[in-house]
Order: structure tokens, then C-alpha cells, then sequence
């Protein structure tokens, strides 16, 4: 089935550093996906999100990346904050024309962020 | 997301109880969703509904239902409550644009 995967559960970063969270899918009819931040106790909190016909878009302090070719998606953050520290995931639409909530999550990435 | 409101945000009940968690909207999306987490893991998606007369299930319907009343409103029932059903619920909306947004969730544990 499908299936959308972060390479590594737990990322670990100095405050002020830059953190690269990465995730792989494997539905090629994928043609939107969003970045979630999802902190203890609350919702996923959408933090960005990017269509197939584009390969880079930026928004404060985040940067999402998309290679089609290797199925493999990609959040930066600049400059990591305490409070960027939670768990983020990354998540595909599968495809259908419209579809921006009908989605396929990934496992999540911890990110803690050293003081 | 305060425009996507879940309640109750915590329930405990027994196994064989008839339970209904509810969401509701401020954001005018026509798009509403209800996903379930686990320890762990990522969101699976439950049901969803594109608007007020239509409903689709979603990865893991079974042993679930759901009602959209309204546009705004959108209720997940457990008909027979389990304990594998343990797990946090989430309401999400979308349209056609951008999505999803998320409520806060309810901690539902089935004794």
C-alpha cells in the first residue's frame, strides 16, 4: 500500500542551527503535500505546503522542498527555536484532482532543539 | 485551530458504550474530515465528507460512523465502543485550495 516515511524518528539540534527534517512517499499520483507541527497535547498545526508542479517554496523561517524524481520531500528550518521543538510530519494527498485533505500521513519526526 | 472546535476533548468509557464526538467549524469549509492517532504514529484517515450530503470512509471505517448535520458541523459515533478504539481523535476541514486544518482533538479511552 502507501506509505509516507521520515527517514529518521528523532532529530537532535542546537538552538540557532539549522534543522532539515526529510520525508520519502511512494504514491507518484501525489500532487500536493504539507508539512505539520504537531506539539504535545494539541492538533497537527499546518506549517506549509507545496503543489507538484513546483520544487521549492519558502515561508517564515521554513523551507519545503520536493523532488519528484526520487519521491522525497524535505523541510528546513532556519535559525531552530525551543519552540519549534515537537513533531513534525509530513503527509501526501495520493492524487485526486482537489484533494487537499484527504491525506496519507508519515510516522513523524521528533525535533528537539538543545538550549 | 480555534476555528475547528472538538468536543468532548477527553472521554473515558466502557466497552460496549455508544459514544459520539463532535466538530465544529468556523472556517466556511465545505470539507470535513475525521482522522484518528495512536501512539506513535500518524494520522489515518476515518471518514470524510466533501459536503453536507456526501460521505465516504476513509482508510479504517469499520466500526465507526458518521453524521454531517450541517455545513459547520461534522460527529464521529462509535455504535459499540472497544478498547483497540483507544486512541486521539481528530476533525479536520479543507477546501479546494488548502488543507487541512485541525481541531485539538479528543483523548477517548474505551475501559
Amino acid at each position: 500500500g502507501e506509505s509516507v516515511g521520515l527517514h529518521l524518528p528523532t532529530l537532535s539540534v542546537q538552538e540557532g542551527d539549522n534543522s532539515i527534517i526529510n520525508c520519502a512517499y511512494s504514491n507518484s499520483a501525489s500532487d500536493y503535500f504539507i508539512w505539520y507541527k504537531q506539539e504535545s497535547g494539541k492538533g497537527p498545526q499546518f506549517i506549509i505546503d507545496i503543489r507538484s508542479n513546483m520544487d521549492k517554496r519558502q515561508g517564515q523561517r521554513v523551507t519545503v522542498l520536493l523532488n519528484k524524481t526520487v519521491k522525497h520531500l524535505s523541510l528546513q528550518i532556519a535559525a531552530t527555536q525551543p519552540g519549534d521543538s515537537a513533531v513534525y510530519f509530513c503527509a501526501e494527498n495520493g492524487g485526486g484532482s482537489g484533494n487537499t485533505g484527504k491525506l496519507i500521513f508519515g510516522q513523524g519526526t521528533t525535533l528537539q532543539v538543545k538550549p | 485551530d480555534a476555528d475547528v472546535t472538538q468536543t468532548p476533548r477527553n472521554r473515558i468509557t466502557k466497552t460496549g458504550k455508544r459514544i459520539m464526538l463532535e466538530c465544529s467549524q468556523t472556517k466556511g469549509h465545505d470539507r470535513m474530515y475525521w482522522y484518528r492517532q495512536d501512539p506513535g504514529l500518524g494520522l489515518r484517515l476515518i471518514y470524510y465528507s466533501f459536503d453536507v450530503k456526501d460521505i465516504n470512509k476513509g482508510e479504517i471505517s469499520d466500526g465507526y460512523s458518521v453524521s454531517r448535520q450541517a455545513q459547520a458541523k461534522f460527529s464521529l459515533s462509535l455504535e459499540s465502543a472497544i478498547p483497540n478504539q483507544t486512541a486521539l481523535y481528530f476533525c479536520a476541514t479543507s477546501d479546494r485550495d488548502r488543507g487541512a486544518f485541525f481541531g485539538q482533538g479528543t483523548r477517548l479511552t474505551v475501559v
